[in-house]
């Protein structure tokens, strides 16, 4: 059951341009987190916000949340080319009964170009 | 240093043979969870533990088994039952319920012949 979609499938930048990635979901929610997969390896968490969170920071990452829209939006500033990777959201449905079950969208592969 | 590791990261099976993955950690970790993904897509869960000795279907739980017999261990067998097995099989572990984040192995690599 895929709950979130992620948009764009795919974007291309430069190295120091922002890049904005979103994500939209179906139900009701505890928590929501983005994930970074590059090529071939596991995925590696980078950030939760918690459905009272409207916005939430770390170093050069920046995730809002919508719950009345039911999406959220990771922006990465001043990318480099070791940002290049695919990201994921995952949802942490509120009806799973806080069992971490989380729910993975399609991602967005992200290119930065030297 | 503490982590998940899964074996083997390449897998090449014959058809109608059954396969294990192996996934281990030393976080300590009570739950554990097995995805699939397939290319371009999206996660599936298979199975999660929360416990020792106890475990729980996942969405696509049919031609896969596990067993929980050790808090550290959580191998995964894709049975002949299972379809279409060849995809990239992925381990992770949480300190347990209401935890949030996620704790990935590498991956195991499977390729049906």
């Amino acid at each position: 059951s895929q709950q979130g979609e992620e948009d764009p499938q795919a974007l291309s930048i430069q190295e120091g341009e922002n890049a904005t990635m979103n994500c939209s979901y179906k139900t009701s929610i505890n928590n929501l987190q983005w994930y970074r997969q590059n090529s071939g390896r596991g995925l590696v968490h980078l950030i939760l916000i918690r459905s009272n969170e409207r916005e939430k920071h770390s170093g050069r990452l920046r995730v809002t949340l919508d719950t009345s829209k039911k999406s959220s939006s990771l922006l990465i500033t001043a990318s480099r080319a070791a940002d290049t990777a695919s990201y994921f959201c995952a949802t942490d449905p509120l009806l799973s009964g806080g069992y971490n079950k989380l729910i993975f969208g399609a991602g967005t592969r992200l290119a930065v170009h030297p | 240093d503490g982590g998940i590791t899964q074996s083997p990261k390449y897998l090449f099976r014959k058809e109608g043979q059954n396969v294990t993955l192996s996934c281990e950690q030393n976080l300590n970790h009570d739950a554990m969870y097995w995805y699939r993904q397939d290319p371009g897509q999206g996660l599936r869960l298979i199975y999660y533990s929360q416990i020792v000795n106890d475990f729980q279907k996942g969405d696509i739980a049919e031609g896969y088994s596990v067993s929980r017999e050790k808090k550290e261990s959580f191998p995964l067998t894709v049975t002949s039952a299972q379809k279409n097995p060849t995809a990239f099989y992925l381990c992770a572990s949480s300190p347990g319920p209401y935890t949030g984040e996620l704790f990935f192995g590498e991956g195991s690599r499977l390729t049906v012949l």
